[in-house]
């Protein structure tokens, strides 16, 4: 199994809800991302969790609240999101080989979100 | 930091060989990763080097000087499928985990 999950794949959100973003791997990867990306631009990494713990907060704003409740899944809790934040959000995980050695990402399909 | 330079559009024929090169300046390197990725689709892993030189895969060779701080990507045979935006990643020593992303190519192969 080689594939990363995403749900939903689509999300149309209003500034005061509360949704969350779900990401799943099987591939006994220990390092999971969360990635942003807006039309004609390339993926910005948002977080980083290894062995289940956060090791990059790219300075998000604190209305994107990751969570790993294991090491198989990897949520994004939205909260007051502004029409600005809408965007692919992408999850993507790897062995996390440590500093020294290439760790290769395998990206889900990511959840089109739309923020009204 | 991180910068890295790729071409922003490139075109080429279907049956042609294309090369997309990249150039880049890190703190520290521990690998250079090429992604393909279709329009409103996630990116797709290609290859990866770590040392000099050229690791072929298929249609898809990917060459490293580190020494230059260059890499390129070279499609052959192109397919109308291959139309896509080619990212180049490249991950430093420090931050294990982070990878930057060029701003990638586009790529349009007409027939």
């Amino acid at each position: 199994d080689t594939e990363v999950t995403q749900t939903p794949k689509h999300l149309v959100m209003g500034m005061t809800n509360k949704k969350s973003l779900k990401c799943e791997q099987h591939m006994g990867h220990r390092a999971m991302y969360w990635y942003k990306q807006k039309a004609k631009k390339p993926p910005e990494l948002m977080f980083v969790y290894s062995y289940e713990k956060l090791s990059i907060n790219e300075s998000v704003p604190s209305r994107f609240s990751p969570e790993c409740p294991n090491s198989s899944l990897l949520n994004l809790h939205l909260h007051a999101l502004q029409p600005e934040d809408s965007a692919l959000y992408l999850c993507a995980s790897s062995q996390e080989r440590g500093a020294g050695l290439p760790d290769t990402q395998y990206f889900g399909p990511g959840t089109r979100l739309t923020v009204l | 930091g991180q910068n890295i330079d790729q071409p922003t559009e490139m075109t080429a024929t279907e049956g042609a060989i294309v090369q997309i090169n990249c150039t880049y300046q890190t703190s520290g390197f521990n690998g250079l990763f090429w992604y393909q990725q279709h329009a409103g689709e996630a990116p797709t892993f290609l290859s990866y080097n770590v040392l000099d030189g050229l690791e072929e895969k298929g249609r898809f060779s990917s060459f490293l000087s580190r020494s230059k701080g260059y890499s390129y990507l070279l499609l052959k045979e192109l397919q109308m499928k291959d139309s896509a935006s080619y990212l180049c990643a490249v991950r430093g020593s420090t931050n294990a985990g982070k990878s930057t992303f060029g701003d990638g190519t586009t790529l349009t192969v007409k027939p």
